[in-house]
């Protein structure tokens, strides 16, 4: 149980493009999920808080209008990267955490290289 | 907020030998305390975690220690093997709501043959 897909697993694409990543519960409710950015050889920055039905928690130093997070329902949410430039190039991963404990669950990551 | 700091960022073991890598928070309130392991390039998984209610918690070859009044825990791996080679993560939250988990900045473990 508590299984995180995301999807796609790797992306490229050219500079100024959008891309959709997207991150689903598959065998529970996620009241609440995590995006976080991680580059090569460095920890999981968080980037933003997504809560099912309202608007995201974005960190700071975090572009809100760049990174766009929507979560309509408890188990799927999705990242935006839009006008996408070389310096996003990273690996994005989102985690869920199940409403009835603390645990949060991650998913596999989709590698993201802009060119 | 919370701040959490890792060490040591590598280490370098021999295979059968303990590891113990440690970390330290900077808010009182963190309760809750897990530890990740990540393999290159795929996703971080929970290997052990602990609550601010014990002060150590074992599961099989991993233990973690943790001593709220200097706010710093540990991960000990004993008897180590090959496959344990990989990046370990610390991390500090509150429990409960969405609190968010805020992440050591890592320690390459190498276990050599």
């Amino acid at each position: 149980g508590a299984v995180v897909s995301q999807h796609p697993s790797w992306v490229i694409c050219k500079s100024g493009t959008s891309v959709k990543i997207e991150c689903r519960s598959l065998d529970f409710q996620a009241t609440t999920m995590f995006w976080y950015r991680q580059f090569p050889k460095q920890s999981l920055m968080l980037m933003a808080t997504s809560n099912e039905g309202s608007k995201a928690t974005y960190e700071q130093g975090v572009e809100k209008d760049k990174f766009l997070i929507n979560h309509a329902s408890l188990t799927l949410s999705t990242l935006t990267v839009t006008s996408a430039h070389p310096e996003d190039s990273s690996f994005y991963i989102c985690s869920a955490r199940d409403r009835r404990g603390d645990e949060q669950y991650f998913g596999p990551g989709t590698r993201l290289t802009v060119t | 907020g919370e701040n959490v700091e890792q060490h040591p960022s590598t280490l370098s073991v021999q295979e059968g030998d303990s590891a113990v890598i440690k970390c330290t928070y900077s808010d009182s309130a963190s309760n809750y305390f897990p530890w990740y392991k990540q393999e290159l390039g795929k996703r971080p998984q929970l290997i052990i975690d602990i609550r601010s209610n014990v002060g150590e918690k074992k599961d099989q070859r991993i233990a973690v220690t943790l001593n709220k009044t200097a706010k710093h825990f540990s991960l000990h791996i004993t008897e180590t093997q090959p496959e344990d080679s990989a990046v370990y993560f610390c991390a500090a939250s509150l429990t409960g709501g969405g609190n968010k988990l805020t992440f050591g900045t890592g320690t390459q473990l190498k276990v050599e043959l």
